[in-house]
């Protein structure tokens, strides 16, 4: 079945660590997302990808960084900039590269916990 | 800064009755896409319905349907027969050269 697979399902860090959370796809979709939600605050945009070797930074991009050297693939890493990184990511795809008009499909997330 | 507002932060319905899920939003837009996504316990986000804006008929998917309102810039979704499998959090989104996703409604299917 064609899908979206993000790993790990959980995830803990001590702080100062980098970590990343892995984003595979194999729908052939072109486009690819990170989103991160907090209680209370719906989905917030980190990246996204609309072509393999291009991204670009969302609305609360800093602290993150990201990588699509493969059209399936789009790792995220968490880096020890981001002051507040305990969430749930959600990771999604769509058919197209026009942004915003197309239908999300999304992975089950992933939950990170700073200890 | 374009907003979407679901003012609902919680609600409840019977199994087999209806239900419906507020939202409005803020855009000077005239082309935009509408949607509604559904996230159960699992947390992985399903689309529920989707509705183009410069389509006047209302969007419908079985159970699940909108009442769109453009001037009064409120889409807001009729669940039908309701049943536990509904219950999730339900996110309405407005999309044009990106999305923006509401706070959510949790719903609560009782028995």
């Amino acid at each position: 079945d064609g899908g979206i697979t993000q790993s790990p399902k959980y995830l803990f860090r001590k702080e100062g660590q980098n970590v990343t959370l892995s984003c595979e796809q194999n729908l052939n979709h072109d486009a690819m997302y990170w989103y991160r939600q907090d209680p209370g605050q719906g989905l917030r945009l980190i990246y996204y990808s609309q072509i393999v070797n291009d991204f670009q930074k969302g609305d609360i991009a800093e602290g993150y960084s990201v990588s699509r050297e493969k059209k399936e693939s789009f790792p995220l890493t968490v880096t020890s900039a981001q002051k507040n990184p305990t969430a749930f990511y959600l990771c999604a795809s769509s058919i197209g590269s026009r942004y915003g008009t197309n239908v999300l499909t999304f992975g089950a997330g992933s939950r990170l916990t700073v200890l | 800064a374009q907003t979407v507002t679901q003012s609902q932060p919680e609600m409840s319905v019977q199994e087999a009755e209806t239900v419906t899920l507020s939202c409005t939003y803020d855009t000077s837009e005239s082309d935009y896409y509408l949607f509604w996504y559904k996230q159960p316990p699992s947390r992985q986000m399903i689309l529920v319905i989707r509705q183009e804006a410069y389509k006047q008929q209302n969007a419908t998917e079985n159970r699940f349907s909108v009442n769109f309102q453009k001037a009064a810039k409120s889409f807001s979704l009729k669940i039908s027969d309701s049943q536990l499998g509904d219950a999730a959090m339900y996110f309405c989104a407005k999309a044009t050269y990106k999305y923006i996703f509401g706070t959510g409604t949790r719903l609560k299917v009782l028995a």
